[in-house]
């Protein structure tokens, strides 16, 4: 595996901002991904990183740091639908294609 | 475009009985992937195929577990003499295979072994 290692849970005020942060070991990382996953429902792709350096798409941004093993999630304007777990999940030149996914960090978005 | 598909949504069964799950990827994907998830947890890698080889399998995939896709489009995943520690959600994913290689996922079956 790849240790990834991210918040359990997180809470935010609909409107604001919030940073949800994953660490990872750097050995054979080759890429780091962003799932959204509201409960009961598939997976959905949020980001990719692979260079070092900020992907912005449209409310939702995405860092890496690959000296550090770090990565964060930034999720802007946040709206009540955005309550749903968020997966980390990286890939490792020793494990093949495989995601390896962290626990999830579960986002509660309050009024 | 149809994303993946799976078949069942839902499954209950007795232990000891045996289950098969159906994916369906998106048209011209050529990896498949398998996961496992529990609750409260991230989804675990199982296996994947390369068009209809199988090129890697996890540790958990227990002899009890067997994966094909025989032609290359659909996969089916087997679960042989269930045990209650099978019970989680099963989801499949397919990619392109190229660039970011971008996993889409499936809803899941989600498997209840009583």
């Amino acid at each position: 595996g790849q240790n990834i290692d991210q918040p359990t849970e997180m809470t935010a005020t609909e409107g604001a901002i919030v940073q949800i942060n994953c660490t990872y070991q750097t050995s054979g990382f080759n890429g780091l991904f962003w799932y959204q996953q509201h409960a009961g429902e598939a997976p959905t792709f949020l980001s990719y990183n692979v260079l070092d350096g900020l992907e912005e798409k449209g409310r939702f941004s995405s860092f890496l740091s690959r000296s550090k093993g770090y990565s964060y999630l930034l999720l802007k304007e946040l709206q009540m639908k955005d309550s749903a777990s968020y997966l980390c999940a990286g890939t490792n030149s020793n494990s093949g294609y495989a995601l390896n996914f962290g626990k999830g960090t579960s986002l509660l978005v309050t009024p | 475009d149809t994303g993946v598909s799976q078949d069942p949504r839902h499954k209950i069964t007795k232990r000891g009985q045996n289950v098969t799950f159906r994916c369906d990827p998106i048209s011209e994907h050529n990896r498949l992937y398998w996961y496992r998830q529990t609750l409260g947890q991230g989804p675990e890698f199982l296996t994947y195929f390369q068009n209809e080889a199988q090129l890697e399998k996890s540790r958990l995939l227990s002899d009890r577990f067997s994966a094909e896709r025989p032609k290359g489009s659909f996969s089916t995943l087997e679960i042989q003499r269930t045990e209650q520690g099978d019970s989680a959600m099963y989801l499949c994913a397919s990619s392109l295979g190229q660039g970011k290689n971008i996993q889409y996922f499936g809803a899941g079956t989600r498997l209840s072994v009583l």
